[in-house]
């Protein structure tokens, strides 16, 4: 089976311009999770959905960042405009469930870096 | 609040055995053990649920003390393969906290 499947898997672009990452979850896995990984702070939840519907935002770090999950099987985070310090690698992991008892499988990231 | 890990870091030699601790300042239901290798995405070793359950299939074993909210992730007869960083990860509802890793170098 397909694992998460993530677009691009590298990404260097300008301060202010717009990022967009995507990810593909494993089909029939119903929660969508997006990390962010850095030396200092390192992997941070940022936003999860479940069933498409977005359930706890409370780790985007601020309004530049937004998500998006149109159908079961995509998702879009956007930076938009991107700053240096938004230079990290982001994951984007899905669960079959929730709950304490499951499993989160994680795709292989995108290193973004803004100049 | 993420969960505390012990040691930052250690150094092996092939067939050594190391102890990775994890402890969190809030009551536990599970604890989640990821590894992750230099640039790839964490990989999922074990779950240790309350009561003991444990689910995984590494040859890499752990304990949970739930009274005193730790864990501890047990390399026995360490192999080059472990070489990564671990991670443990609480779980609060649908969502886990990550601690901030342990980087572990074993060397032939």
């Amino acid at each position: 089976d397909a694992g998460v499947i993530q677009s691009p898997r590298h990404e260097v672009t300008e301060m202010g311009q717009e990022v967009t990452l995507r990810c593909k979850p494993i089909s029939g896995h119903d929660y969508l999770f997006w990390y962010r990984q850095t030396m200092m702070r390192g992997l941070e939840l940022l936003i999860y959905f479940n069933n498409n519907v977005p359930i706890d935002d409370s780790g985007m770090p601020e309004d530049r960042f937004s998500a998006k999950m149109p159908n079961a099987s995509f998702s879009t985070l956007k930076i938009q405009p991107s700053e240096p310090r938004d230079s990290a690698v982001y994951f984007c992991a899905s669960s079959r469930t929730s709950g304490y008892q499951e499993t989160q499988y994680f795709g292989p990231g995108t290193r973004l870096l803004v100049l | 609040q993420q969960p505390v890990q012990s040691p930052q870091a250690v150094i092996l030699r092939e067939g050594e055995d190391a102890v990775i601790n994890c402890s969190s300042s809030k009551a536990l239901y599970s604890v989640h053990w990821y590894r992750q290798k230099h640039g790839e995405a964490p990989v999922f070793l074990m779950i240790l649920l309350k009561g003991g359950e444990q689910k995984g299939h590494e040859k890499i074993s752990a304990s949970f003390n739930e009274k005193k909210q730790q864990s501890s992730l047990y390399l026995t007869a360490s192999q080059l393969s472990y070489s990564g960083t671990y991670f443990c990860g609480q779980a609060a509802g649908n969502k886990l906290t990550f601690g901030g890793g342990t980087r572990v170098l074993v060397k032939p």
